[in-house]
């Protein structure tokens, strides 16, 4: 299995300008994870979908964000319009249904870099 | 809501010494408890879990945690380090399905 995708691993733009981070979980998971990291704040859990569904997305910061997940193959995190705050390594996740202690796999993550 | 404290935001060891990270958690029933591991521009992975099925965990690269209720930590630690421990390390606490995870600990290895 090649494990949890992310796209672009590099992404560089002006404040202003709107930002999408994708990601491809674990072909057979059925819940996926956002979750950003920055120096300021650590590891922060952004939303999580199951079954596509948006499940929680009290940590996404503000609306400014949004996700998505169309299809059980692939998720978007966008974000508009950007700021450098938003400058940060995001990271996707996924794992599949069951016991608590089942694995969550990560994704290489994303790093943003917004000017 | 379930979190945890790790003690010491950077540990620097010699090679051949043994590693000790602090975490402590805070928790209103029994809690699932995992260690995760982070080298530099890599993603996370999973070193150990606490399923309750034993209080002395042994996880992957030779380390291992113990849960102690009574002192609420879940401390990890490997007897003998290697350059290649060197990384940061995350105490992690499930909430649900989601993971609430510490502020890390960066550790150095020193030859």
């Amino acid at each position: 299995d090649a494990g949890v995708i992310q796209s672009p691993r590099h992404e560089v733009t002006e404040m202003g300008q709107e930002v999408t981070l994708r990601c491809k979980p674990i072909s057979g998971h059925d819940y996926l994870f956002w979750y950003r990291q920055t120096m300021m704040r650590g590891l922060e859990l952004l939303i999580y979908f199951n079954n596509n569904v948006p499940i929680d997305d009290s940590g996404m910061p503000e609306d400014r964000f949004s996700a998505k997940m169309p299809n059980a193959s692939f998720s978007t995190l966008k974000i508009q319009p950007s700021e450098p705050r938003d400058s940060a390594v995001y990271f996707c996740a996924s794992r599949v249904s069951g016991i608590i202690t089942d694995t969550q796999y990560f994704g290489p993550g994303t790093r943003l870099t917004v000017l | 809501a379930q979190s945890v404290t790790q003690l010491d935001s950077h540990v620097s060891v010699s090679e051949g010494t043994p590693v000790l990270l602090r975490c402590n958690y805070s928790s209103s029933y029994s809690p699932s408890l995992f260690w995760y591991v982070q080298h530099p521009n890599k993603g996370l992975q999973l070193l150990l879990k606490y399923t309750s099925a034993a209080t002395l965990v042994k996880g992957i690269n030779g380390f291992e945690a113990e849960f102690k209720k009574s002192e609420t930590s879940f401390h990890l630690t490997k007897p003998s380090a290697h350059m290649s421990d060197a990384a940061e390390y995350f105490c992690v606490v499930s909430e649900g399905y989601a993971l609430n995870f510490g502020k890390g600990t960066s550790l150095l290895v020193t030859p």
